[in-house]
């Protein structure tokens, strides 16, 4: 069966230090791949998404980057936390296709400080 | 434009009585997916159910069912019988099929508090 693993869960980083967030899918090959952020008590911002190895499309300008350098892991990074990157970081595979759910990691709680 | 409007920031429900979360959507592609998720405060997202746009009939799981009117554009999430598990975040998502990331864009959710 298919699982997705995120790490890590929690984190608290001060403003201006780097982030890595890793995503991993198993049981599955050539997944879409998706980093969603979700401010406290809102909805969730997809922020990039991948369709294969070295694919990154953005979605939103702003202060991280994604990168896929296996099928099956997926990236987060920012040289430079500023406050407005905290939040509830998502990530999610599905295939490609229109009626299937995506299914999410348990998540990344990160709070800059 | 907002393509998925979800208007009831929080909404509760008495135990055991059945409630309706709305969803609205907005789209002017013919072929599209739309999905329901649950949130509990560990905040996981959980896929609940799903309806296709040419789906004939209301999609059913369990508990839920998905009162899908598409002239309306609307796919509210009917939860029978609510139990104390049922109180977390809901949030509806809508998938495009000429959209080839087959990304999934979501509403602002709905806090549904079951109480005893």
């Amino acid at each position: 069966s298919q699982t997705i693993h995120q790490w890590p869960a929690t984190l608290v980083q001060p403003v201006g230090s780097p982030l890595s967030l890793e995503c991993t899918v198993e049981g599955t090959s050539n997944p879409n791949l998706y980093w969603y952020r979700q401010a406290a008590g809102r909805g969730l911002q997809l922020l990039f998404y991948s369709v294969g190895i070295g694919q990154i499309s953005s979605e939103v300008p702003q202060n991280l980057s994604a990168s896929r350098p296996q099928d099956r892991q997926f990236l987060l990074s920012s040289k430079k936390l500023l406050l407005s990157d905290s939040g509830f970081y998502h990530c999610a595979w599905s295939a490609g296709k229109l009626n299937t759910e995506a299914f999410f990691g348990q998540g990344t709680r990160l709070t800059v400080v | 434009a907002q393509k998925i409007t979800q208007t009831q920031p929080g909404m509760f429900v008495q135990e055991k009585e059945a409630v309706t979360l709305d969803c609205t959507y907005d789209t002017s592609d013919p072929s599209y997916g739309l999905f329901w998720y649950k949130q509990p405060s560990s905040g996981e997202m959980i896929f609940l159910i799903y309806q296709g746009s040419y789906d004939q009939q209301n999609a059913t799981e369990g508990r839920y069912s998905l009162n899908f009117q598409k002239a309306r554009k609307s796919a509210n999430l009917v939860i029978s019988a609510s139990q104390l598990g049922d109180s977390a975040m809901y949030f509806c998502a809508m998938r495009e099929g000429e959209d080839s990331s087959y990304k999934l864009i979501f509403g602002s959710g709905t806090r549904l508090l079951v109480r005893p």
